[in-house]
C-alpha cells in the first residue's frame, strides 16, 4: 500500500499569510490520482484539489495544488479565517486508496 | 443537489454487528463507485471500504477484512455496510463518500456521518 507522509504536522500562521503543506508518498504512483481534503471540526471533508493539481467546483482560486512522482504541495496563497483547518491528502489510484495524517493549520 | 444520508449508526457491544445505511440522490447513483471511509475520535481518515458502480469489484481494508461487507442497491440507491465481529478499534464516524468516477475517482461528496460505538 501507498503511504502518504504529510509535513508539517501543525503550522501556526497568521491570516493573510502563505500556507504551504507537504505530502509525500512511499512510491510513485500516477500523478493524476492525487486530491487533498479539508476538515474543519464537527464537519466531513471537503474536496479542494484532484488529480495533483485540478481545483474541485467552489475552491477559490487561492488555493492551488502541485507535484508529480512521490512529492506534492497544497499552497493556500493568502489564508483568509475559514482556512484554519486540518488538511489530508489522498491518493485514489492505488488500492487501497489511503490518506496522510494529515496536517492542522492554526491561527498563531 | 447530491445528498448522502448515513444512518444505521449506535452503540453496540464487542463482538456485536451493525449494518449501516447510505441513501443518495441528486446523481445516477449506479454511474459511481463508493466508499465508506471512517475516522476514529480525534484521528485521521481511514478507508475500510470500496465498492465500483456496478457492485462486481469490492475493496476491504485489511484491519476489517472478513468482517464487513460493503454492497449496493442500485434500484434503491441505497450504499450498505454490514459490519460483523466489531471490535472498540471500529468506533469512529462512518462517512458514505460518493466517487468521482465508476471505477476510481477522488472522493467529491460526503455524507454527514454516522457515530459507531464499539463499548462494553
Amino acid at each position: 500500500e501507498i503511504v502518504l507522509t504529510q509535513s508539517p504536522g501543525t503550522l501556526s500562521l497568521s491570516p493573510g499569510e502563505r500556507a504551504t503543506l507537504s505530502c509525500r508518498a512511499s512510491q510513485s504512483g500516477s500523478s493524476s490520482y492525487l486530491a487533498w481534503y479539508q476538515q474543519k471540526p464537527g464537519q466531513s471533508p471537503r474536496l479542494l484539489i484532484y488529480g495533483a493539481s485540478s481545483r474541485a467546483t467552489g475552491i477559490p482560486d487561492r488555493f492551488s495544488g502541485s507535484g508529480s512522482g512521490t512529492d506534492f504541495t497544497l499552497t493556500i496563497s493568502r489564508l483568509e479565517p475559514e482556512d484554519f483547518a486540518v488538511y489530508y491528502c489522498q491518493q485514489y489510484g492505488t488500492s487501497p486508496q489511503t490518506f496522510g495524517q494529515g496536517t492542522k493549520v492554526e491561527i498563531k | 443537489e447530491v445528498q448522502l444520508v448515513e444512518s444505521g449508526g449506535g452503540l453496540v457491544q464487542p463482538g456485536g454487528s451493525l449494518r449501516l445505511s447510505c441513501v443518495v440522490s441528486g446523481f445516477t447513483f449506479s454511474n459511481y463507485a463508493m466508499s465508506w471511509v471512517r475516522q476514529a475520535p480525534g484521528k485521521g481518515l481511514e478507508c475500510v471500504s470500496d465498492i465500483t458502480g456496478s457492485g462486481n469489484n469490492r475493496y476491504y481494508a485489511d484491519s476489517v477484512k472478513g468482517r464487513f461487507t460493503i454492497s449496493r442497491d442500485n434500484s434503491k440507491n441505497t450504499l450498505y455496510l454490514q459490519m460483523n465481529s466489531l471490535r472498540a478499534e471500529d468506533t469512529a464516524v462512518y462517512y458514505c463518500a460518493k466517487r468521482s468516477g465508476g471505477y476510481l475517482g477522488a472522493i467529491d461528496f460526503w455524507g454527514q456521518g454516522t457515530l459507531v460505538t464499539v463499548s462494553s
